[in-house]
Formats: structure tokens, sequence, C-alpha cells
């Protein structure tokens, strides 16, 4: 069984300051996704990475797949109250998994303005 | 393109009923999967269906069903619902490979008294 490991679980800071969330697992993804979730709404897809060492780029969000493909890891620099929400990873093991992504439990981050 | 649909938003039933709860796929997608979404365990796997076929199922009691139509539709049953079925269902729409990208719908919310 595949499992990942999100931390922290919550994050409550202050507008302007920066933010990391890890993801990890001892198992290989093929791809693994970040996600955004609003309360009574679905996640909303942020981004993939598919590469072992890759690093992608959303604005302020920086998203980085590790070389082994285990981890991962968000960093937001700036916060702002907009970036307040539900994020999750979801890892995607390839081969016969179809369509099924194993979550983390989910950072509930809060950014005061 | 339009977005991942779910019917209803929302719903409540009494122990012992069933539910049925539908899902319409971005067009061109033909890969749906299931999930289930509590505070405490998360988002989970339920299944997933290609043309048609259930490809991949995860850990839930045979109560659980689902079923996809020519046209991608897919609609999930939960039959003799209890107490601990109360959740947010989400279907996540994708083209079908096992790393695709998954899009979310809105989830319905369903509640059993």
């Amino acid at each position: 069984t595949q499992l990942l490991e999100q931390s922290p679980q919550f994050l409550s800071i202050q507008e302007g300051e920066n933010l990391t969330v890890y993801c990890n697992s001892s198992s290989v993804f093929s791809s693994l996704q970040w996600y955004r979730q609003e309360p009574g709404e679905g996640p909303v897809l942020l981004v993939t990475v598919v590469t072992g060492g890759e690093v992608k780029k959303l604005k302020r969000l920086t998203f980085q797949f590790g070389d082994a493909r285990k981890d991962s890891s968000l960093h937001i620099t700036a916060a702002q109250p907009g970036d307040t929400g539900l994020y999750l990873c979801a890892g995607a093991a390839g081969g016969t998994s179809y369509g099924k992504l194993t979550f983390g439990q989910g950072t509930i981050l809060t950014v005061h303005p | 393109k339009a977005g991942v649909t779910q019917t209803p938003r929302y719903l409540i039933k009494t122990r012992g009923q069933q539910v049925t709860l539908s899902c319409s796929p971005i067009s061109g997608h033909r890969s749906v999967s299931w999930y289930q979404q509590t505070p405490g365990q998360g988002l989970q796997f339920l299944f997933e269906y290609f043309s048609e076929t259930q490809r991949n199922k995860g850990n839930f009691p045979g109560r659980f069903s689902g079923r996809q139509f020519s046209n991608s539709r897919s609609e999930m049953n939960v039959s003799t619902l209890e107490l601990g079925d109360s959740a947010l269902y989400l279907c996540a729409s994708s083209l079908g490979g096992s790393s695709n990208e998954q899009f979310f719908g809105p989830g319905t919310r369903l509640t059993v008294l």
C-alpha cells in the first residue's frame, strides 16, 4: 500500500511570509500532482511533476519533485490571503494503477492579512 | 471546455436507504474515478472506469458500486447507507492513462441521518 505523508497539517502565517509544504513517501510515483481545495468544492489541479528533480514554477508557487520520485515540496513566496485553502499532494503509481491517486492528508493554510 | 459536473450537489438520506450519484466528465475524457473525502480519512479512491469497464478498485465494501455509460458519464451507487457513509463524494476525469492528470468535479455532499 502506497502512503503519502504530508506536513505540516496546519499552517497559520502572516501575509508576506514564505512557507513550504512537504510530501514524502517510501514508494516511487510515476507522477505527482498538487491540488488546492476550497471548502465545499472539489480539488483544483495546480501542477503535475513527472521527472525526478523537476522544478516547476507557477507565479509565487514553486513545486519540486525529488530525484528518486518519492517526495515533493510546494514553496510559496510572499503568501497572500488569497492563498488560504487546503493543499493536497497526490501520487500516481503508474503501471496498472489506472485512475488511482494516493492522496496526502492535506495542509490547511491560513494566511492572515 | 466545460469542467466536470456532478449531480446532485447535496443529498440527505437515512440509514438503510440507497443513493445514486452522477458525474459527467470533461468532453473527450474517457476515464472517470470516484473518491470519498472525509475529515478523518481524507481522500480515498473508490474505483475507476474507462470505456464502460471498471479497471481499478479501492478498498471499499461491495455496497459501493459504479458504472459508466457509452458517453463516458458515470454513476456511483451506495446501498444500505450507514452513518459513516456521510462524506463528500468526488469524481475526477482524465484522458485515461495510468499517470494522467485528473480533474475534479465540485462533489456531492452526502449526509446520512
